[in-house]
């Protein structure tokens, strides 16, 4: 079985500043890794994927993350982030071969003006 | 664009009562699934479906029951609602492959 660690609950952070949003996981076979961003009272929407290939997967609005298949990592960044980024952001992890994915608990991005 | 639709965006339900929540999707996918959303537990899977009439357990199954009589959609039952299925509720579809989910707005569901 696969599980997703998203190691903070909330991350605070000044408008323009750039923010890292960890995400680690656990499984026993290869995975696929995904990142959504939910904004208030509405569904989840993809941010970015990493199926194969380069390790760094660039997704919408500026965001972007690292695949470290040895640390079992997929943190996601951006640079320079704007109020409009505050949202609840979920990592998740599908295993080759199934169509169950798993999601960490979500990380609450607050920007501060 | 897919669409996803939840039939409603907020429910008010008593206890003991049976609910209904449903979920229509408009691009053809194979794989249909129900989550539900609590502060602090991230989304959890309830059941999912991978083809008309056919459909599986996810992790938290116990409560509900699923019914997909046609492709395009798949209803999510609470036979005996009760205070512990207060929550959000959300639909998700996708295709075969390891591509991502499309979800619904989500279905707020208070039982009191």
């Amino acid at each position: 079985a696969q599980s997703v660690t998203q190691l903070d609950s909330q991350v605070p952070v000044f408008e323009e500043a750039p923010v890292e949003l960890r995400c680690n996981y656990s499984s026993s076979v290869s995975v696929y890794l995904f990142w959504y961003v939910q904004y208030p009272n509405q569904g989840l929407q993809l941010l970015l994927k990493y199926l194969s290939g380069s390790t760094l997967v660039k997704g919408i609005n500026g965001f972007e993350a690292e695949f470290n298949k040895s640390q079992t990592s997929f943190h996601l960044r951006k640079p320079s982030v704007h109020i409009s980024d505050t949202a609840e952001y979920f990592c998740a992890v599908r295993p080759g071969g199934y169509q169950k994915v798993t999601f960490g608990i979500g990380t609450k991005l607050q920007v501060i003006p | 664009d897919v669409k996803v639709t939840q039939s409603s965006r907020y429910l008010v339900k008593r206890t003991g009562e049976k609910v209904f929540l449903e979920c229509v999707q408009d691009m053809d996918h194979e794989n249909m699934f129900w989550y539900r959303q609590d502060p602090g537990l991230g989304l959890r899977l309830i059941y999912f479906s991978y083809d008309v009439k056919m459909k599986e357990k996810g992790d938290i199954p116990e409560g509900y029951s699923v019914s997909r009589e046609k492709k395009e959609r798949f209803s999510l039952i609470l036979e005996s609602a009760s205070t512990n299925q207060t929550s959000m509720y959300l639909c998700a579809t996708g295709t075969g492959g390891p591509y991502e989910q499309y979800f619904g707005p989500g279905t707020r569901l208070t039982v009191t």
